[in-house]
């Protein structure tokens, strides 16, 4: 079965680096997102992606947040400069029309 | 009103027992109710989903049941094994548009042998 793919599996940063989050959704889908979940915490949406643009946002996806398809594969998260709190296991997540959402297996980040 | 509720917190069952799950939601206009089944270190993964034009869905041990005047649904598994000892969410989400889910609390759930 097609899965969302996701890496790195673990990335620590230090508070005030950029991170980079990859994902890799799955092949003919055309619905991406982003989610997270603060360790013992929901599961929270942070940002939806369709036809190459952000199509809905969380009050938590603020400025230092982007997303990027940049090429026809891969869906990307960056954070422009960490802070503790952004510590937490993030979620890519990819759907078709009438498809239920995938996630991926998550990359916990860290920030020290 | 974004909200969705859900309890218990962490349930305990025996092998072979029932385990239920419950969730309410205000929004009115959330039309589709999924159930996610997480493992330690692993992504949600669709266990089951309900849209509210019915009231119970069951696939294999798992059935939802769902309450529309009373805005609420619930999550039962039947002869619960240790296999299915993981964490539970309810989510609910709007069709059309962007489609985000919208996650209850979840509940861990242990089934032991």
């Amino acid at each position: 079965e097609p899965e969302v793919t996701q890496t790195p599996s673990h990335q620590v940063t230090q508070m005030g680096q950029e991170v980079i989050l990859r994902c890799v959704p799955i092949s003919n889908h055309l619905y991406f997102y982003w989610y997270r979940q603060i360790l013992g915490q929901k599961v929270e949406f942070l940002v939806s992606f369709y036809n190459n643009e952000i199509s809905e946002k969380s009050e938590i996806f603020d400025d230092q947040f982007s997303v990027e398809r940049p090429d026809g594969s891969n869906f990307t998260l960056k954070i422009r400069s960490t802070k503790l709190e952004d510590s937490a296991m993030y979620f890519c997540a990819s759907k078709d029309y009438n498809s239920p959402l995938h996630f991926g297996n998550g990359t916990r980040l860290t920030v020290t | 009103q974004q909200q969705v509720k859900q309890s218990p917190q962490s349930l305990i069952v025996q092998k072979g027992g029932i385990s239920i799950i419950n969730c309410a939601y205000e929004n009115t206009a959330f039309d589709y109710f999924p159930w996610y089944q997480q493992f330690p270190g692993k992504g949600p993964a669709l266990l089951i989903a309900i849209r509210p034009d019915v009231s119970e869905k069951k696939e294999g041990r798992f059935t939802i049941s769902f309450n529309k005047s009373a805005k609420q649904f619930s999550l039962h598994i039947m002869d619960s094994q240790p296999g299915d000892s993981a964490t539970y969410f309810c989510a609910a989400s709007i069709q059309g548009g962007s489609e985000k889910l919208v996650f209850g609390k979840g509940t861990k759930l242990t089934v032991n042998p």
